[in-house]
């Protein structure tokens, strides 16, 4: 099946670095990848779509240039997390769609981020 | 614009019980529909997903679905757990147009007694 990778699975930092996530469709190409952040014990937010060689769209409410996503080939999203601040501690999934698939979103083992 | 509800945010079940966790939607448009089990600090797994077709899905590890358009419902059942389905369970919809853009409910968790 469509596997979709994430890393790093868990990463610390200190308050004011910034943090760089990578997603990876494995084993097809991903027009569009999705980003989303879970807090604890909540539902996945749409953070922001990203298509392969375009500028992402973001979600209402979304710092674009806190959250920066790069779509650079069909197999890797990029999302960096600026200037990173304790706030911005949560867990952030990754998920992209087989080009000419069904509907279906493939997933990432997600990535948990804490600012100290 | 779609959305999902999931009216309970926790059911506690004995093991070897049935289960049915709840999902409503509610889409002006067609809609694709999903269930998703998320274990602690882990993505997503899909459990089984109604894109089209017969409207009884059957998924992984003996989870089933059934569409049930006029009531806008996506009910996840089981007929008898065990205590690895302990974990949290998202209900999801999407636009059938294809958009992939998901809108997820905000989850139930779902504890297994011994």
């Amino acid at each position: 099946g469509a596997v979709v990778s994430q890393h790093p699975s868990w990463v610390i930092c200190k308050s004011g670095t910034s943090v760089k996530i990578e997603c990876r469709s494995l084993d097809f190409q991903a027009t569009t990848m999705f980003w989303y952040r879970q807090f604890p014990k909540q539902s996945l937010m749409l953070m922001a779509t990203s298509n392969e060689g375009s500028k992402a769209t973001y979600e209402q409410g979304v710092e674009k240039d806190k959250f920066l996503i790069n779509h650079a080939s069909l197999t890797l999203s990029t999302l960096t997390v600026t200037s990173a601040h304790p706030e911005d501690s949560s867990f952030y999934i990754c998920s992209a769609n087989l080009a000419g698939g069904t509907g279906e979103l493939f997933f990432g083992e997600g990535s948990r981020l804490t600012v100290l | 614009a779609q959305s999902v509800t999931q009216l309970d945010s926790q059911v506690p079940v004995f093991e070897e019980a049935p289960v049915e966790l709840r999902c409503n939607y509610s889409s002006s448009v067609s809609v694709y529909l999903f269930w998703y089990v998320q274990y602690p600090n882990q993505g997503l797994q899909l459990l089984l997903k109604y894109l089209s077709g017969s409207t009884l899905v059957k998924g992984i590890n003996g989870f089933e679905a059934e569409f049930n358009k006029s009531q806008t419902s996506f009910h996840l059942r089981k007929p008898s757990v065990h205590i690895s389905d302990t974990a949290e369970y998202f209900c999801a919809v999407s636009e059938a147009s294809g958009t992939y853009k998901y809108i997820f409910g905000t989850g139930t968790r779902l504890k297994v007694l011994a």
